[in-house]
């Protein structure tokens, strides 16, 4: 089974600041990779596919990038709607992991 | 709109058996894989299995292999979740999720409370 670690657990920024989050697979997953975010009490909602697509109406300021083993969620610019946790999963073969999770709070 | 609808919230004793449903609209049901994923409370994002409506195709996460059961009923376009006996570690959030290069559309959540 892959193994998908994302960094750091959480993060502290302000609104308007620059959101960078990573994801580490234990393998090769290619371009296979998704990126979600929750809020609390809600469903996940997709925002990236394949690594660096945007999903439909998910805004310009984020964006996905990686390949292999390592990839990045960027926010550009923080939003106060963004502040949620966020999961990377790899779809490479059948059994499609989630990462742990990272918490982008409020600094 | 294209919508994956859940059924409600649960509150079993451990033993019990369940079943849980997801029922799609809005698009071809029969075209798409549909997974499951559990959400223990407090913690991330679990990947169970998957099924496909049109043959019910179905594959399963090793950690849930031979726990609970994935079946759909293309004829009403809904996908379901089963336990034969449930523990109170089955105690979580259940989502559906549409799957295309991701899972694109989720359900809203089915609430699963095992307790004594």
């Amino acid at each position: 089974e892959i193994v998908l670690t994302q960094s750091p657990a959480t993060l502290s920024l302000s609104p308007g600041e620059r959101a960078t989050l990573s994801c580490r697979a234990s393998q090769s997953v290619s371009s296979y990779l998704a990126w979600y975010q929750q809020k609390p009490g809600q469903a996940p909602r997709l925002l990236i596919y394949d690594a660096s697509n945007r999903a439909t109406g998910i805004p310009a300021r984020f964006s996905g990038s990686g390949s292999g083993t390592d990839f990045t969620l960027t926010i550009s610019s923080l939003e106060p709607e963004d502040f949620a946790v966020y999961y990377c999963q790899q779809r490479s073969n059948w059994a499609w992991t989630f990462g742990q999770g990272t918490k982008v709070e409020i600094k | 709109e294209v919508q994956l609808v859940q059924s409600g919230a649960e509150v079993k004793k451990p033993g019990e058996s369940l079943k849980i449903s997801c029922k799609g609209s809005g698009y071809s049901f029969t075209s798409y894989w549909i997974g499951w994923v559990r959400q223990m409370p407090g913690k991330g994002l679990e990947w169970m299995g998957i099924i496909y409506p049109g043959d019910s195709d179905t594959r399963y996460s090793p950690s849930f292999q031979g726990q609970v059961t994935i079946s759909a009923d293309k004829s009403i376009s809904t996908a379901y979740l089963q336990w034969s006996s449930l523990k109170a570690s089955d105690t979580a959030m259940y989502y559906c999720a549409r799957r295309m290069w991701a899972f694109d559309i989720w359900g809203q959540g089915t609430m699963v409370t095992v307790s004594s």
